[in-house]
Formats: C-alpha cells, structure tokens, sequence
C-alpha cells in the first residue's frame, strides 16, 4: 500500500511558481502518480498524472525522479483562483479494482 | 461540467431514516466511485463498481450499500443514518478500472444533513 505524504499547507503570490512535493517511498512498480485539484464544496478535479520523468500540460507539470519515491507537482504563475486543495494519489492495485485514495492534501492560499 | 450527474444536491432527513443517492456517469465511463467527505475526515473512499461489479471496497459501513445497474448509472443507499453521516457525497467516474486509469470525474456531490 503506497502511503502519500505531502505538506499540509503552503502560501504563494499571484505570478509565482507554486511546487508541492509528495513523497510515496512504497510505490510499487506498476502504481501511477496522479494530482488533483479541490475546491470548497466542489468535486476534486484532475489536474496531471504521469510514470516517470517530467510530464506537462496546459495547466501544470509534474516532475517524478527515477527512483520514484517522490514527486512534484509544479503550478506555473499561479493566481488568486488557483487557491485550492491539491491532493497526490498514488494508484493502488488491487485484484480487480482501484481505491483512488486521497491523503490530506495540500492547501494552497495564493494572495495578492 | 464534469459530465457526472449526483442528485439530490441537498437533502435534509432524520436520524434513524433511509436515503438514496443516484449518480449517473459520464457517457462511456464503466466504473464508479463513491466517495464520502466531512469536515474531520477528508475525502474518504467507499466503494467502487466496475461495469455493474463491485471491484475495490473502503471504509463503507455496512448501514451503507452501493449498486451500479446494466445502465451503469449507480445508487448509494443510507440506512439507519446517525448525525454523523452529515456529510458531503461524492461520486466520480472514470473510462476503466485499474490504477493506470486514475483520471476521474468527480460530480457535484450531494450535500447530505442528519438532523
């Protein structure tokens, strides 16, 4: 079971570059990494995944070392909407399913 | 619009009582996600049904069940609710089952109040 460890907050200006770092030190071989993005009273939304190296899209990158024991997600000028909860996922395999488990989250507060 | 649809949104019910949630995935999503949220415990799974099968199960009651029809939409039921199932519900969606397809879509969520 790969247990996600992340900080519990972080605070960041409008224009910053925002980097959380999850640690997954038991992430099994076949486990994926995944980020979402929650806010108050909303759904989470997913925001990137990826295996290994460095993976980017529209809205963020994802960096994961090779050995894979963590990984960090990286929101580029954020602004004041990008103040969310934003969880690390690590896929669970199972026989037949996938728990999606969330950990605590990290809260990013972006101010003016 | 995430493309799943919870409903209700609200609901208000008694202690002791019984409610269904319904959740209709995004069109082509065969599994199914059901996920509790409180302001103490975080977002916590409950269960997870693949093409009409339950496949991976959490910390889910058992006052608490689930179901997912040939239709795929799916059905949390409540039963004997305490105070404590004050909660928000959510239910996401994603194509397949397996750890490799971790991008899912998450409803709205049904805000449900135990008085």
């Amino acid at each position: 079971l790969a247990k996600t460890t992340q900080p519990i907050s972080m605070d960041s200006y409008e224009g910053q570059e925002v980097n959380i770092t999850c640690s997954h030190n038991n992430i099994a071989t076949n486990d994926y990494i995944t980020w979402y993005q929650q806010f108050p009273s909303q759904g989470p939304r997913f925001i990137i995944q990826g295996y290994k190296t460095k993976v980017t899209n529209e809205v963020a990158s994802l960096f994961i070392p090779a050995d894979r024991k963590s990984s960090t997600l990286s929101l580029p000028r954020v602004s004041l909407s990008d103040t969310a909860v934003y969880y690390c996922l690590v896929g669970e395999i199972e026989a037949a399913g996938n728990k999606l488990t969330f950990g605590g989250g990290t809260r990013v507060l972006v101010k003016p | 619009d995430s493309g799943v649809t919870q409903t209700p949104k609200h609901l208000i019910t008694a202690t002791g009582q019984r409610v269904t949630l319904r959740c209709s995935p995004r069109s082509g999503d065969l599994s199914v996600y059901w996920y509790q949220q409180s302001l103490d415990q975080g977002l916590q799974f409950l269960i997870q049904y693949y093409n009409g099968e339950e496949r991976a199960k959490g910390n889910i009651l058992e006052r608490f069940s689930a179901q997912q029809f040939p239709d795929l939409h799916s059905e949390l039921n409540l039963s004997s609710l305490e105070l404590g199932d004050s909660a928000l519900y959510f239910c996401a969606s994603s194509v397949g089952g397996t750890a490799r397809d971790t991008e899912a879509f998450f409803g709205q969520g049904t805000r449900l109040t135990v008085v």
